[in-house]
């Protein structure tokens, strides 16, 4: 069945520093999602992106879909307390009734 | 508008008990799915409903089962609980399909002792 890896694990920054987590899929997506959750909360939608080669901002937020449409990356600039949480993508699973969620990584913010 | 809501938030029941958990999804959304989260196995996806037809199911043992009403609530039942089964059920809403944005309700965190 559909795969998908997000790496690294888990990851301790200082505020400021930039943040990145890649998503990396067994199988082609026909589109990507990224959730945050926080510590003790459940998953919120953060973007959907669906053509490939996109970029899509959120202030610090950047957000890129692989050439392939099978990896994808979100990379956090001068990273915020707010920040912590452990960050999923997400992708149909050849249906459009199911979504595969990555393994996540979880940021560690501290000042 | 109201979020998607699931009760109860806490449950502790004993090993062989059964369990039935509720949702209720955002006013209009048709699409309601299942997912179990453990630290282990991450956010595991159950099943999906739509429309009160079941369309696609995860990879886990007939214990698990759900159905959803005319008003799109629905609920998911687990038998013959096994310690395994201790984790934060979480339901998700969208209009149509997961393809599309999903909005999650708080969970229901399950102990089984």
């Amino acid at each position: 069945g559909q795969q998908v890896m997000q790496i690294p694990q888990y990851q301790h920054v200082q505020e400021g520093e930039d943040f990145t987590t890649y998503c990396n899929s067994s199988t082609t997506l026909s589109n990507i999602q990224w959730y945050k959750q926080r510590p003790g909360g459940h998953p919120v939608f953060l973007i959907q992106l669906v053509k490939s080669g996109e970029v899509k901002k959120q202030k610090r937020l950047t957000f890129q879909f692989g050439e392939a449409k099978k990896n994808s990356s979100l990379h956090i600039t001068a990273t915020q307390t707010t920040d912590v949480g452990t960050y999923f993508c997400a992708g149909p699973a050849g249906t459009a009734s199911k979504l595969t969620f990555g393994t996540g990584t979880r940021l560690q913010v501290t000042l | 508008k109201a979020g998607v809501t699931q009760t109860p938030r806490y449950l502790i029941k004993t090993r062989g008990q059964q369990v039935t958990l509720s949702c209720s999804p955002i006013s209009g959304h048709r699409s309601v799915s299942w997912y179990q989260q453990t630290p282990g196995q991450g956010l595991q996806f159950l099943f999906e409903y739509f429309s009160e037809t079941q369309r696609n199911k995860g990879n886990f043992p007939g214990r698990f089962s759900g159905r959803q009403f005319s008003n799109s609530r629905s609920e998911m039942n687990v038998s013959t609980l096994e310690l395994g089964d201790s984790a934060l059920y979480l339901c998700a809403s969208s209009l149509t399909s997961p393809y599309n944005e999903q909005f999650f309700g708080p969970g229901t965190r399950l102990t089984v002792l």
